[in-house]
């Protein structure tokens, strides 16, 4: 059963860069799946931050695109999300996640916990 | 990018009750659209995709409809544990975009 595990400082200073991990266990990170990071600020909605595949290709949410890297790491089965120049309006709850498809219809069918970062000094 | 708007954004029912959550996207998705449920402090849980496809495990009483720009997510025969936060989300395109989510409270 494939798990999705989230890890990273769960407290950044503004301006500083945010750098979390998604570790996946029970499968494989070079699958067809694209891997995906979304947030959720307290209390507010869902937003996609971007996805990336494990040949490397990304997209990125445009609002977020100048300070958004996302990597793929093979050998240690996860994948990367830095966010650089934070606000505290980038505090939230992140979240990775497995894109499926069936038949060309991508959905979200795999979420990892959570972590809340909280951008502050 | 595509907007989602949701309705209501709150909604109270009674255990047996059937409710229809809408999700209007501001142009055609075709039927591109996925609904997730979120409980507080969980992750949000996959329960329809391409607008009527019921994913693995969900209960028969979720059901999806619409294409085009209109769509509806209906629970027919509330169950307690149904009480959540539900989103809409488009997979047309990207940026993926959420509607900004359906609170079902208990009456």
């Amino acid at each position: 059963q494939v798990q999705l595990q989230e890890s990273g400082p769960g407290l950044v200073k503004p301006s500083g860069t945010l750098s979390l991990t998604c570790a996946v266990s029970g499968g494989s990170v070079s699958t067809t799946h694209w891997w995906t990071w979304v947030r959720q600020p307290p209390g507010k909605g869902l937003e996609w931050i971007g996805q990336i595949h494990y040949s490397g290709t990304t997209n990125y949410n445009p609002s977020l695109k100048s300070r958004v890297t996302m990597l793929v790491d093979k050998s240690k089965n996860q994948f990367s999300l830095k966010l650089s120049s934070v606000t505290v309006a980038d505090t939230a709850m992140y979240y990775c996640a497995r894109g499926e498809d069936d038949s060309a219809y991508w959905f979200f069918d795999l979420w990892g916990r959570g972590t809340l970062v909280t951008v502050s000094s | 990018d595509i907007q989602m708007t949701q309705s209501p954004s709150s909604l109270s029912a009674s255990v047996g009750d059937r409710v229809t959550i809408t999700c209007r996207a501001s142009q055609t998705i075709i039927n591109y659209l996925n609904w997730y449920q979120q409980k507080p402090g969980k992750a949000p849980k996959l329960l329809i995709y391409a607008a009527s496809s019921l994913q693995s495990g969900v209960p028969s009483r979720f059901s999806g409809s619409g294409s085009g720009t209109d769509f509806t997510l209906t629970i027919s025969g509330l169950q307690s544990e149904d009480f959540a936060t539900y989103f809409c989300q488009q997979s047309y395109n990207t940026p993926r975009t959420f509607g900004q989510g359906t609170k079902l409270e208990i009456k």
